[in-house]
Formats: C-alpha cells, structure tokens, sequence
C-alpha cells in the first residue's frame, strides 16, 4: 500500500511559467515533508521541507504548501527554468524513538520547455 | 570536501554472482541507508544502520547483505538470491535526530 504518492508521473511546463507538483499521504503520523530533486544518474538532493503543524515555506523560487486536511503536499517552482527539469520526489516523514522513517513517492518528471 | 562516495557508478554482473557496493562518508554522519530506484516506484529502503555493528533490514531486503563495521563505510552486498538485481542503487546517510538525507550519486548496476 503506497502511503506517499505522486499521481502525475510527468509534467511538462513552458519556462517562466508555474510547476506545480503534487503528493498524497494516507497517514496522518507523518510529521514532515520534503521535496528532493534529482537529475539523471545522480543522487537526490534535498530541496525544500515543511513541518506538520505549518502549512506554507518558502525558499526563493520554490514554495511548498500543506493541506493537512486534504493530506496532499504541493511544490510550486515559480518562475520555472529549465535547469529544474529533473525527477522530483516527495518523502514524508514520521519519528519514533529518536529515530525518523521515511517514505518516498514514486517521483514526477518535471520538463520545462525553453 | 564532506560528502558520500559510491562506487562505482556502473556495474556489470553475471547473473549467479554476488557483488559488493562500495559506499563511504566523511561526514561523521551516524545513520547510513540503502534505497533502490526502479523506473515508476520510487526509492525503496533495503537497509539501514543507525550505529557502527547495527544494522536493520528495510522494506525490500531479501536478497541482499550489508555490514558496518566502521561509521564510515556501508557496503551492500546484492546476493545471487536477488531475483531482479537489475537497479540504481543510491546510499545516504544523516545525523541521528537529523531529518534531511545527503545522498550518493548512485551505482547502476546491471546483470548480464
């Protein structure tokens, strides 16, 4: 059973336009989300995050939004370039013990088109 | 430069071998992480070591081995038991309480 996913396997957007990337939860433990990029053959890297009890954060181009009662999580990248064209994976994140569990989404394949 | 090191990026086994993947930190992180990335699944825990001589298995282990013998060093071992090795493997790490990961740059590895 997929806890965290990302419905849009794809998306393409023209360049200075909004992305918009969008993840799904099912369990209301988790008390964090990130959002990590990754390019092709290479490691993630981490992008954004936002704890549980806010619902906006904001980091320059990239704002990611939390609708707790929806359990959905959005990453907005305004203006978009195409040097963001990459894999975007949301994670979310729960504690327990001192120890935090992760779940990753199956990722989103942003294209901004020049 | 702190970072995470795997290696190598490309590997090649034929199928009934066992072959080790090298992943090494210099970030005095303590936890460290195995994920394996299939195409349409995301990235999916095979194991993970939160001290040196620890180690639990994650959502997929079967198949594969780790050891930790030094708080650096995270070797995965993918058995010839591992049914569809084929994958890019990625290995991270963090600081225990810590949430963010810094991970590899990844290992793919093919069976021929």
């Amino acid at each position: 059973d997929q806890q965290v996913k990302q419905n849009s396997p794809s998306l393409s957007v023209q360049e200075g336009r909004i992305s918009i990337l969008n993840c799904d939860y099912t369990n209301s433990m988790f008390d964090y989300f990130l959002w990590y990029k990754k390019y092709p053959a290479e490691g993630p890297t981490f992008l954004i995050s936002i704890s549980s009890i806010k619902d906006k954060n904001e980091d320059g181009r990239f704002t990611v939004f939390l609708n707790k009662s929806a359990k959905h999580l959005s990453l907005h990248i305004v203006p978009s370039q195409p040097g963001d064209s990459a894999v975007y994976f949301c994670a979310a994140i729960w504690s327990t013990s001192g120890t935090y569990k992760y779940i990753f989404g199956t990722g989103t394949r942003l294209k901004v088109l020049a | 430069d702190g970072g995470i090191t795997q290696s190598p990026k490309y590997l090649f086994r034929k199928e009934g071998q066992n072959v080790t993947l090298s992943c090494e930190q210099n970030l005095n992180h303590d936890a460290m992480y195995w994920y394996r990335q299939d195409p349409g699944q995301g990235l999916r825990l095979i194991y993970y070591s939160q001290i040196v001589n620890d180690f639990q298995k994650g959502d997929i282990a079967e198949g594969y081995s780790v050891s930790r013998e030094k708080k650096e060093s995270f070797p995965l071992t993918v058995t010839s038991a591992q049914k569809n090795p084929t994958a890019f493997y990625l290995c991270a790490s963090s600081m225990k309480g810590i949430r963010g990961y810094t991970f590899g740059s990844g290992t793919r590895l093919t069976v021929v």
